[in-house]
This record gives structure tokens, sequence and C-alpha cells, in this order.
């Protein structure tokens, strides 16, 4: 089956960046996902990559993958007390037609001011 | 607004009771889904349908039966109720992924089931 591992807590002070880790076990993988998960709410999208690429960049966000270890990172640059959420990565395998999308334990992060 | 949008966001309910969720999308999507959210905040697919017919089925008890009248909505009725099925219940829709494709899930705000 699939699974999606990461890291259960990560705390970081206000403008340092943040890492966070994720490894995923389904070699099928087509492309992987970062959502972001504040109280309350439902989970928005932040970024994703296809699986051929190694790395992609969108503002404070960068995306590296690691196809051949299976590891997928979400680095958050100057990280902002607004950052403060639980962020779950996400893959999308061939299983269900390529439909499903299996999340990761989420990871929740705190900044410090 | 162009959203997925659930009710109700809160339901408490006794054990035993039957209660159904509704959910509504107007992103133009043909397919559409129902994950829970444990207390640890795990996630997981229940199922998922693509134009009303049901293409993802996991290993979730009988007593959960969504129904989607259309394309845009994705209901789920929950029959006698216990302890265990509380959560958070997220709607989301996605266009449909074959094979490779990359449309990515939209999700609601959520439904807090409280099961007393």
């Amino acid at each position: 089956g699939e699974d999606v591992e990461q890291s259960l807590f990560l705390s970081v002070r206000e403008g340092d960046s943040s890492v966070i880790n994720c490894t995923y076990t389904d070699s099928s993988s087509t492309y992987l996902y970062w959502y972001k998960q504040e109280p309350g709410a439902g989970l928005q999208l932040l970024t994703y990559i296809f699986s051929n690429m190694d790395m992609k960049q969108d503002q404070r966000l960068t995306v590296l993958l690691n196809k051949k270890d299976k590891h997928l990172s979400l680095r958050i640059a100057d990280t902002q007390t607004g950052d403060s959420a639980i962020y779950f990565c996400a893959e999308r395998g061939l299983t269900g037609g390529g439909n499903k999308l299996t999340f990761g334990t989420g990871t929740q992060l705190k900044v410090e001011l | 607004d162009t959203a997925v949008s659930q009710t109700p966001k809160y339901l408490v309910t006794q054990m035993g009771n039957d209660k159904s969720i509704k959910c509504e999308q107007n992103l133009g999507h043909d397919t559409m889904y129902w994950y829970k959210q444990d207390s640890k905040k795990f996630l997981k697919i229940m199922f998922s349908y693509n134009n009303k017919e049901l293409i993802i089925n996991e290993t979730v008890p009988n007593r959960f039966s969504p129904k989607s009248p259309d394309k845009a909505h994705l209901n789920l009725h929950i029959n006698s109720l216990e302890l265990g099925d509380s959560a958070v219940y997220f709607c989301a829709s996605s266009h449909l992924n074959l094979g490779g494709g990359n449309s990515p899930l939209h999700f609601g705000n959520g439904t807090r089931l409280t099961v007393t």
C-alpha cells in the first residue's frame, strides 16, 4: 500500500527558514503536493511538484524531491507567525486510476517570536 | 464565491442516531471526495465519485453511505452512529485524474462530528 510519513512537530524562530520533510513508499507517484491546514479550516494547496522534477520554487516556498530515496521536503524562507499551521504532504499514485491522494501524517509548524 | 461548501460545520449527536453531511462545489469539477480526519489529524480517504459514479471506496463500514445526486453534490449519510465516528469530515473536489493527471483537490472547511 501507500504510506506517507512526516515528523510531527517543528519549531522555528520568526525570520528563520523552516524545512518540513516527508517520505513516501509508492513507486508509481506522479505528483506530490504540499497542503497547509490552519486551525478550524480546510486544507489549502500550497504547491506541487511533478515526479520527474527535482526542485520547484514558488516565492518563499522551495520543494525538493529525491525520487530515488522517495523523499520530499518543503522549505519556507523567512518564516512568519502566519505560517504556523499543520503542513501535509500528499502523493498521487496510480491507485484508483490516479484519483487517490494519500496524505502524510502532518507536521505541526510553530513559529516563535 | 467559488468554493467547496459543507454543512453543517458542527454536528453533535448521540450514539445510535442517523445523520447526514452535505457537500456542494461550484468549481465545475466532476469528481468529489470524502476524507476523514481523526483526532491525531490523520487524513484518510473514504470515497470518491466521478459524475455520480463511485470510483474509490476504501474500507469503510457499511453504515457510511455516500450519495451523489449530480456531479456538484456529494452527501454523506451515516447510520447508527458510534463513538469512534467522532472526527472531522472533509469534502473535496477536483477534475478527474486519469493515470497521470494533475488536478489538485480543493477542500471544504470540514464538518466536526461529535458522537456522545
